[in-house]
């Protein structure tokens, strides 16, 4: 059973440019999380997806920034005309059901903008 | 609001010996709570997490975590470290919605 893929493993984006990640979450898991870790910090929630919901995004930013889990194909998180400020590391992790499960995590994508 | 603290940015300890990384948090209603763990340039991988229970959790790689809500901590422990638990830990509380809080998280450095 592979576990939670991502790619790119690195991306580099100039500023202004689009950045798009993606998330293929564990086999069996309907719920999908994304979360950014800024260099020696711990993960900020961003945002939390069903199979073509989004339930929770109170941490993203409201601008420049969307998420989607498409009925097909991995989830989605979308940045518009990248900054600098958005370099960090983006991780996803998926979990088969809601309260209480753990969540597992992808190696995540390192997004560098320049 | 939740949240979590890690009061110690880093921990030195020698293999052999006893380790611990302090955890505390503040949610509403009953909180469920788990350990991660993160080597360099990876994702987090799981440890342990409590629920409901023994207030004594067994996770992996020989880690347990003391839940004692009277405190409101989740300190995770290993009776004997090795070097190769050197990493960075993350302490990271839930709530409804299962949105996960993280810790700043705390560097563990076993010297040989």
């Amino acid at each position: 059973n592979a576990g939670v893929m991502q790619n790119p493993r690195h991306l580099v984006r100039r500023r202004g440019q689009e950045a798009r990640l993606r998330c293929s979450p564990m086999k069996g898991h309907s719920h999908v999380y994304w979360y950014r870790q800024l260099p020696e910090e711990g993960l900020k929630f961003m945002v939390y997806l069903q199979k073509e919901n989004i339930i929770d995004e109170s941490g993203m930013p409201k601008e420049r920034f969307s998420a989607e889990f498409p009925k097909e194909g991995p989830s989605i998180l979308r940045i518009q005309q990248v900054v600098r400020g958005d370099s960090a590391a983006y991780f996803c992790a998926s979990s088969p059901a809601a309260w209480g499960d753990e969540q597992y995590f992808g190696p995540g994508t390192r997004l560098t903008v320049t | 609001a939740q949240s979590v603290a890690q009061p110690e940015d880093q921990v030195n300890v020698a293999e052999g010996n006893p380790l611990t990384v302090k955890c505390t948090y503040s949610v509403s209603g009953n909180p469920y709570l788990f350990w991660y763990v993160q080597y360099p340039n990876r994702g987090l991988q799981f440890l342990l997490k409590y629920i409901t229970g023994d207030n004594l959790v067994k996770g992996s790689y020989g880690f347990e975590a003391e839940f004692n809500k009277s405190q409101t901590s989740f300190h995770l422990k290993k009776p004997s470290a090795l070097v190769s638990d050197s990493a960075l830990y993350f302490c990271a509380v839930g709530a409804a919605g299962n949105k996960l809080t993280f810790g700043g998280g705390t560097r563990v450095l076993v010297k040989p």
